[in-house]
């Protein structure tokens, strides 16, 4: 069965640093996203990206982070100072807005950790 | 906004008991409605979901149905597993702009043995 896949499953970096998380949603899907978690909290939508550009995005999702599809299977999510907060776990889905239901699939997460 | 209201946990059960979790949304149009499971250390996977009212959504022994009239989505088991032991998650998809999911704050179920 076709699954979003992420990498890193686990990253530590320290405050300040620049991070990218990957993912390779399901291949015939057009509409991809992050999602993100703090640890024993909610998820929380993030962005969502559709035709080459961002369709809408959260209050979280400030001038600190970005997405880019920048070939024709990854999907990334930087963020460019890390801050102890954006401590948690990242979530990639994508979905087909298909006969689905606008079901979207995830990935396993990125556990991100600022330290 | 749209937004997803469900009971807090935990839930503590023993095996074959009963379970309901109720779930209640708030959206503007006609959303999908879905539950999320998360098992301890491991992502968001799918466990069912209903695009339309009265819509019965089921997976595993899981049950729910779309109820339109009081905005509700409640998930229901007869008889739960030490193995159904994790956070379930209800979510609603709008159907506009970007097509994003919205969660609950997720409820952790515990079944003991």
């Amino acid at each position: 069965e076709p699954e979003v896949t992420q990498t890193p499953s686990h990253q530590v970096t320290q405050m300040g640093q620049e991070v990218i998380l990957r993912c390779v949603p399901i291949s015939n899907h057009l509409y991809f996203y992050w999602y993100r978690q703090i640890l024993g909290q909610k998820v929380e939508f993030l962005v969502s990206f559709y035709n080459n550009e961002i369709s809408e995005k959260s209050e979280i999702f400030d001038d600190q982070f970005s997405v880019e599809r920048p070939d024709g299977s990854n999907f990334t999510l930087k963020i460019r100072s890390t801050k102890l907060e954006d401590s948690a776990m990242y979530f990639c889905a994508s979905s087909d807005r298909g006969a689905t239901g606008n079901t979207i699939y995830f990935g396993e997460g990125s556990w991100l950790t600022v330290v | 906004g749209d937004s997803v209201t469900q009971m807090e946990g935990p839930v503590t059960l023993s095996e074959e008991a009963f379970l309901t979790i109720n779930c209640t949304y708030t959206a503007t149009g006609y959303p999908s409605l879905f539950w999320y499971v998360q098992y301890p250390g491991e992502g968001l996977q799918l466990l069912l979901k209903a695009t339309k009212a009265d819509d019965k959504g089921s997976n595993k022994g899981f049950e729910a149905t779309y109820r339109k009239e009081t905005t509700s989505f409640h998930l229901e088991k007869g008889s739960v597993q030490v193995s159904d032991s994790a956070v379930y998650f209800c979510a609603l998809s709008d159907n506009t702009g970007g097509f994003k999911t919205i969660f609950g704050a997720g409820t952790r179920l515990f079944v003991k043995a």
